[in-house]
């Protein structure tokens, strides 16, 4: 069993609707939780990060987590087909910039204008 | 440069053959990450630098993988012997190194890595 576990899609939605990504994992070490978006042929670029449970919101973008229940979620609001990328969920034992990411395996995001 | 740069962005190699994956971090970034992302796949990691030296290495696969970064700026991903299976983007990452805020780690957009 995977350490974090990500539903692949592809996901399909028109614009302006919310989108709902989410990860689930079994290390209960992990105390760092990021969302990084990944467009075709380029780096992941970082969207979110959370070290505690609840919500944290950016604009558009709502990042949940649940530590409690292992799973994280990634909300976007007013979706536009911009945010058309694949979305990765990156977790980490510490923040210190000097720790190892592990990341789900993406979820493949269209937006349908 | 503004941005961590990989060089090159895409390379073609026979099996059997030996390659080298350059990566150039943002300046003055202590902490060098690299990641290998198959197709369909999450990046997964490979080994971390601060400064010189590899200060965790657990995700390298086997002995025909090797990085340097000799002077703490520059590194070099090499790879020996080179197998199909090591076909994947290889990702750099970059990051200042801290104790009390979250230290962004900023990705290149990596070496498209091809073994024919």
């Amino acid at each position: 069993q995977k350490e974090v576990e990500q539903d692949p899609g592809p996901l399909s939605v028109p614009e302006g609707a919310i989108v709902s990504l989410n990860c689930t994992y079994s290390n209960s070490a992990f105390q760092y939780f990021m969302w990084y978006r990944q467009y075709s042929r380029k780096g992941p670029e970082l969207l979110m990060y959370t070290y505690s449970s609840g919500n944290k919101e950016d604009g558009r973008f709502t990042a949940q987590v649940d530590k409690s229940s292992k799973y994280i979620s990634l909300f976007i609001r007013d979706s536009q087909p911009s945010d058309s990328a694949t979305y990765l969920c990156a977790m980490s034992v510490s923040n210190f910039g000097n720790e190892k990411l592990t990341f789900g395996t993406g979820t493949r995001l269209t937006i349908i204008p | 440069g503004a941005g961590v740069s990989q060089t090159p962005s895409n390379k073609v190699t026979e099996k059997g053959k030996y390659v080298e994956l350059r990566c150039d971090p943002i300046s003055g970034h202590t902490a060098l990450y690299w990641y290998r992302q198959s197709l369909g796949q999450g990046p997964e990691f490979l080994i971390y630098f601060q400064g010189t030296g590899a200060a965790d290495d657990s995700g390298l696969p086997n002995d025909r993988f090797f990085a340097v970064r000799p002077e703490g700026s520059v590194s070099t991903l090499k790879i020996q012997r080179t197998e199909r299976g090591d076909s994947a983007v290889y990702l750099c990452a970059s990051s200042l190194s801290g104790t009390e805020t979250n230290t962004e780690a900023f990705f290149g957009q990596g070496t498209r890595l091809t073994v024919v």
